[in-house]
């Protein structure tokens, strides 16, 4: 199974501040990769598709970078609407795995 | 636009079989466009993926749940299921439905989520 490890695990910042998330992978997984927001009580939504690609009626704040093991997910401006926790998930190869979270509160 | 809408109990007892529906609304559950899935999230914990279907015959499902694991289709009623036997309290999860596209396994759309609670 790929393993998806991301970091921070928690992270505290404020509104207007720039947020990065790391996933990195076991092995190389190209650009099969999605990034999902869940908050909570909810079912995660995704943000981002292909390591990169920003899904409709997502704010172009948000943006996914990377490929092979190693892949970001940046917030240019934290907006109050944006406190929730993050998932990576790959889709590379059968299982289909997630990372563990960050997640992402108000300093 | 695609809608999933789960049922089923919210406790299930130790050993006997969790079960789990999914209605979907939208388009018809044999479209050729469509993955119909599992994914589960233990209390204050991360996501996991059960299984997938396509249509009514391709399936994958997690190794580490494949043994108990059993997800079919009803065409009938446009709805697919998880069936999971023999559970223990590490089954206690929220389990969420979801699809996603035949090309892609990024999961579009999510129903609202079920806790099943393990107990006797």
């Amino acid at each position: 199974d790929i393993q998806l490890t991301q970091s921070p695990s928690f992270l505290s910042a404020s509104v207007g501040d720039r947020v990065t998330i790391t996933c990195r992978a076991s092995q190389g997984i190209s650009s099969y990769l999605a990034w999902y927001q869940q908050k909570p009580g909810k079912a995660p939504n995704l943000l981002i598709s292909a390591a990169s690609t920003l899904e409709s009626g997502v704010p172009s704040r948000f943006s996914g970078s990377g490929s092979g093991t190693e892949f970001t997910l940046t917030i240019s401006s934290l907006q109050p609407e944006d406190f929730a926790t993050y998932y990576c998930q790959q889709l590379n190869s059968y299982p289909l795995t997630f990372g563990g979270g960050t997640k992402v509160e108000i300093k | 636009q695609l809608q999933l809408q789960q049922s089923g109990p919210g406790l299930v007892k130790p050993s006997e079989t969790l079960s789990l529906t999914c209605s979907v609304s939208g388009d018809s559950i044999v479209s050729r466009s469509y993955y119909w899935g599992w994914i589960r999230q233990p209390p204050g914990k991360g996501l996991e993926w059960i299984g997938s279907i396509y249509n009514v015959g391709t399936r994958y499902s997690n190794p580490s749940l494949k043994s108990r694991l059993t997800i079919s289709v009803d065409t009938s009623k446009n709805q697919f299921s998880l069936r999971l036997t023999s559970v223990t309290a590490a089954d206690t999860a929220v389990y969420y439905c979801a699809s996603h596209p035949d090309f892609a396994e990024y999961f579009h759309h999510w129903g609202q989520g079920t806790l099943v609670t393990i107990s006797s």
